[in-house]
């Protein structure tokens, strides 16, 4: 069984100021794990994902995420927020197995303000 | 390259009236999933198909949902007879490969059952 916690339902941060957003997974397999953002009227698109190679990945527009064994943790992470990073974002947590099925959080909102 | 598309984006129909649902996964793309946000709540697996087969279907709610996917090519989500709970978002992906590989996502087909 796997299963995915987003620890804020919203975050709201100032353009410019670092963004953190948080994850925590339990997965009876060794995951993959994923982020996605999706903006208003748009489709989920992938920020980045980790697939047991570098701890430390580096995903599009800046973001960049550490998978954390110990700590079940996959934090998202930006140093500088954008007014255009205003969006919902999903962390997911997928078997590594042939079926891949995905499990996602509940979304983090995130408001950046001017 | 066009990106998964849905239609339609938005459905209001009655309770107890039937509804399709339809995806066109990226060409090329063997692997397509069903999924649902119901009420802002996690976004949810109905099913998984591989080419015209169904990988997985153990997301899907109840016996009113039925899910084609005639020629391997796009698949359609049919509803009934719709039920109050049924309302939310439905959300099509597709992969080229099965396993922890990036989805991409459509946009997602908004129901609201009245």
């Amino acid at each position: 069984a796997q299963s995915v916690t987003q620890l804020d339902s919203h975050v709201s941060v100032s353009e410019g100021t670092p963004v953190l957003l948080r994850c925590n997974y339990s997965s009876s397999y060794s995951p993959s794990l994923f982020w996605y953002v999706q903006h208003p009227n748009k489709g989920l698109q992938l920020l980045l994902k980790y697939t047991s190679a570098a701890t430390l990945v580096k995903g599009i527009n800046g973001f960049e995420a550490e998978f954390k064994k110990s700590e079940t943790s996959f934090h998202l992470t930006k140093p500088s927020a954008h007014m255009s990073d205003a969006a919902e974002y999903f962390c997911v947590v997928s078997e590594n197995t042939n079926a891949g099925k995905s499990t996602f959080g509940d979304g983090t909102t995130l408001t950046v303000k001017p | 390259e066009a990106g998964v598309t849905q239609f339609p984006s938005h459905s209001v129909i009655e309770k107890g009236q039937t509804v399709t649902l339809r995806c066109d996964p990226i060409s090329g793309h063997d692997n397509l999933y069903w999924y649902r946000r119901v009420m802002g709540k996690e976004i949810k697996f109905l099913l998984h198909f591989v080419k015209e087969s169904k990988q997985d279907e153990s997301g899907m709610p109840n016996n009113r949902f039925l899910a084609e996917r005639t020629g391997g090519t796009y698949s359609t989500l049919k509803v009934q007879p719709a039920e109050l709970e049924d309302s939310g978002v439905y959300f099509c992906a597709s992969s080229q490969y099965s396993g922890p590989y990036e989805q991409y996502f459509g946009p997602g087909t908004r129901l609201t059952v009245t």
